[in-house]
């Protein structure tokens, strides 16, 4: 069964200082790995994926996302953060032989200026 | 290129009653996914559409059902309403082919049941 997550409900962080939002997942074969943010009352919006190839993938607005099989983690990543990053961020997972997006209980993100 | 869009953005119905949400995909996007997100939760799987069939489908009751049409719009129908139902229905498309491909989320139908 696939499952994925997020260990922290909140991240704190101050603005200019990097950030990491973690994520660890399981699932069967190999997997299909994306993060998404949603801003209040809106949908999600894709952020990066990882297929397959280099472990550290670019994503929008300056995020990165590292992957890591041995730990089966895919913690994201931004090495300066802005107010504006304030949001709710969400790890999901699909398997190579499923069709269906598994997604985590999310982690609020709060930059202080 | 207009995106997901969901009908309708909020509505309010009583505990028994049924209700239908809408989705039209992105366009050349032929696989609609439908997720209920409860307050504080992350997404959760209701369902995938394909080709007009559903083709995998979550841990929901069966009083949720839906329907592809062949331009690959969706509806999401709900029998039955509970006070648990309450909730923002996303609907998301994406392109089958190769199966790798992201989510394109809608802006939701927020559901209210009293």
């Amino acid at each position: 069964a696939q499952s994925v997550a997020q260990p922290e409900d909140q991240v704190n962080v101050a603005e200019g200082n990097p950030l990491t939002v973690k994520c660890t997942y399981s699932v069967s074969g190999n997997p299909y790995l994306f993060w998404y943010v949603q801003y209040p009352n809106r949908g999600l919006q894709f952020l990066l994926k990882y297929i397959t190839g280099d472990n550290l993938v670019k994503g929008s607005y300056g995020f990165e996302a590292e992957f890591n099989k041995s730990q089966t983690s895919f913690h994201l990543k931004k090495p300066s953060a802005l107010v504006s990053d304030s949001a709710l961020y969400f790890c999901a997972v699909r398997g190579t032989g499923g069709f269906k997006t598994i997604f985590g209980a999310g982690t609020r993100l709060f930059v202080k200026a | 290129d207009a995106g997901v869009t969901q009908s309708p953005t909020h509505l309010i119905k009583t505990r028994g009653q049924q209700v239908t949400l809408r989705c039209s995909p992105k366009s050349g996007h032929d696989t609609v996914s439908w997720y209920q997100q409860a307050l504080g939760q992350g997404p959760q799987f209701i369902f995938q559409y394909y080709e007009e069939e559903e083709r995998q489908r979550g841990n929901f009751p069966d009083r949720f059902s839906g329907h592809q049409f062949p331009n690959y719009s969706s509806e999401l129908n709900v029998n039955a309403l509970l006070l648990g139902d309450s909730a923002l229905y996303l609907c998301a498309s994406s392109f089958t082919q190769g199966n790798t491909g992201e989510l394109f989320f809608g802006e939701g139908s927020r559901l209210t049941v009293l």
